[in-house]
């Protein structure tokens, strides 16, 4: 089986300031991590995806997010914020070599300031 | 390239009530999932079709129903609806059913009154 765990139900930034949301997951093989983000009244929309080779990998929007197997983690990052980063992000995992079914975490909703 | 549309935007019913919900999508993808998504939760699969057939479902009862239909498009159909099915209603499609990367539309309000 397989779950995530976002923690910090919402994010609070002033513009330019780094922003950072936590990801953990549990899978008991290989995973496939993702993070999405969902403006208001929208579906959701891609910003970046880790399944095999570089560890580090960059998204849209200057996000970018690190798999770290020995934490079980999947952190999301951006130097700068903006205030159209204001959404919510939702982290998911997928079992390598399973159903390709994610599963999500209940999302964490980012507030930026002026 | 429309990407993933559903329809319709909005929807109230009343208990007791059927809905049907409809999805296109993707141009060149064949398998689509649906996904309902409660206020301040994430998704959660209902079930997956590929090929005019379930082929995966997740923990919701039976109440819940889907078609799929030669032009990949879908339909998800929920009966005896209840106030807890209030919630939005994604569609993603993706270009088989072993892809990791889904598309997702922008989705169905439900309101259940």
């Amino acid at each position: 089986a397989q779950s995530v765990t976002q923690l910090g139900s919402h994010v609070s930034v002033s513009e330019g300031a780094l922003v950072l949301l936590r990801c953990n997951y549990s899978s008991s093989v290989p995973p496939y991590l993702f993070w999405y983000v969902q403006y208001p009244n929208q579906g959701l929309q891609l910003l970046l995806k880790y399944t095999t080779g570089a560890t580090l990998v960059k998204g849209i929007n200057g996000f970018e997010a690190e798999f770290k197997k020995s934490e079980t983690s999947f952190h999301l990052t951006k130097p700068s914020a903006h205030m159209s980063d204001a959404a919510e992000y939702f982290c998911a995992v997928i079992a390598s070599g399973g159903s390709y079914i994610p599963t999500f975490g209940r999302g964490t909703s980012l507030i930026v300031h002026p | 390239d429309a990407g993933v549309t559903q329809s319709p935007t909005h929807l109230i019913k009343t208990r007791g009530q059927q809905v049907t919900l409809r999805c296109s999508p993707k141009s060149g993808h064949d398998t689509v999932s649906w996904y309902q998504q409660a206020l301040g939760q994430g998704p959660q699969f209902i079930f997956q079709y590929y090929e005019e057939e379930e082929r995966q479902r997740g923990n919701f009862p039976d109440r819940f129903s889907g078609h799929q239909f030669p032009n990949y498009s879908s339909e998800l159909n929920v009966n005896a609806l209840l106030l807890g099915d209030s919630a939005l209603y994604l569609c993603a499609s993706s270009p088989g059913r072993q892809v990791a990367e889904q598309f997702f539309g922008p989705g169905t309000r439900l309101t259940v009154l």
